[in-house]
């Protein structure tokens, strides 16, 4: 399969560091996506990491090892906005996929 | 607001019955992506056209079947609906054919099926 896991969920505190892991299948890896979705909107592009890694774009950051299957999206200086779903998604060569996990739910807390 | 016209919002219909989603992509874009968003599920990959052409496939069900025509929108169509196909469905479209290019979200529509 493509499994690709994700916490469930995870707190945090406003104004702290918060990581979240997405390990996946590396076979026919081609790409890996973290999209936001607040509750009942649309998901929006954060990253995208091919190559291992650190990609950052202001308070949010992207690491990717492909031979360990793995990657976390690092949210620094978390305001309560940040509460949301974040998704991890792969890009797959079989059949041009993009397979999403389960999403992680973040809660920022005051 | 990603460009991205998904319509309707909300449907609500009975188990049996058939429905038709619309999407719009974004000015430019050639691909369209279907994707189901249920609670225990996740969001499910459905079905991809690109410039007309289904390009890739997913977890669509056989009662399910999907177009993109030539002015590039797409219509989700779904028969024989049962209780289980209640979700939220996006579309999204990008300008690539393959699936490493940002993908812009619709605002989904929310199927209820009772």
């Amino acid at each position: 399969g493509q499994n690709i896991d994700q916490p469930t969920e995870m707190t945090a505190t406003e104004g702290a560091i918060v990581q979240i892991n997405c390990t996946y299948q590396t076979s026919g890896f081609n790409g890996l996506f973290w999209y936001q979705q607040h509750a009942g909107e649309a998901p929006t592009f954060l990253s995208y990491n091919v190559l291992d890694g650190l990609e950052e774009k202001g308070r949010f950051s992207s690491f990717l090892s492909r031979s360990k299957g793995y990657s976390y999206l690092l949210l620094k200086e978390l305001q309560m906005k940040d509460s949301a779903s974040y998704l991890c998604a792969v890009v797959y060569n079989q059949g041009g996929k993009l397979i999403f996990g389960q999403g992680t739910e973040l809660s920022v807390k005051p | 607001d990603s460009g991205v016209t998904q319509t309707p919002k909300h449907l609500i219909t009975a188990t049996g019955q058939r429905v038709t989603l619309r999407c719009s992509p974004r000015s430019g874009d050639l691909s369209v992506y279907w994707y189901q968003q249920s609670l225990d599920q996740g969001l499910q990959f459905l079905i991809q056209y690109y410039n007309g052409e289904e390009r890739a496939k997913g977890n669509i069900l056989e009662r399910f079947s999907a177009q993109q025509f030539p002015d590039l929108h797409s219509e989700l169509n779904l028969s024989s609906l049962e209780l289980g196909d209640s979700a939220l469905y996006f579309c999204a479209s990008s300008v690539a054919g393959h699936p490493n290019t940002e993908a812009f979200f619709g605002q989904g529509t929310r199927l209820t099926v009772v």
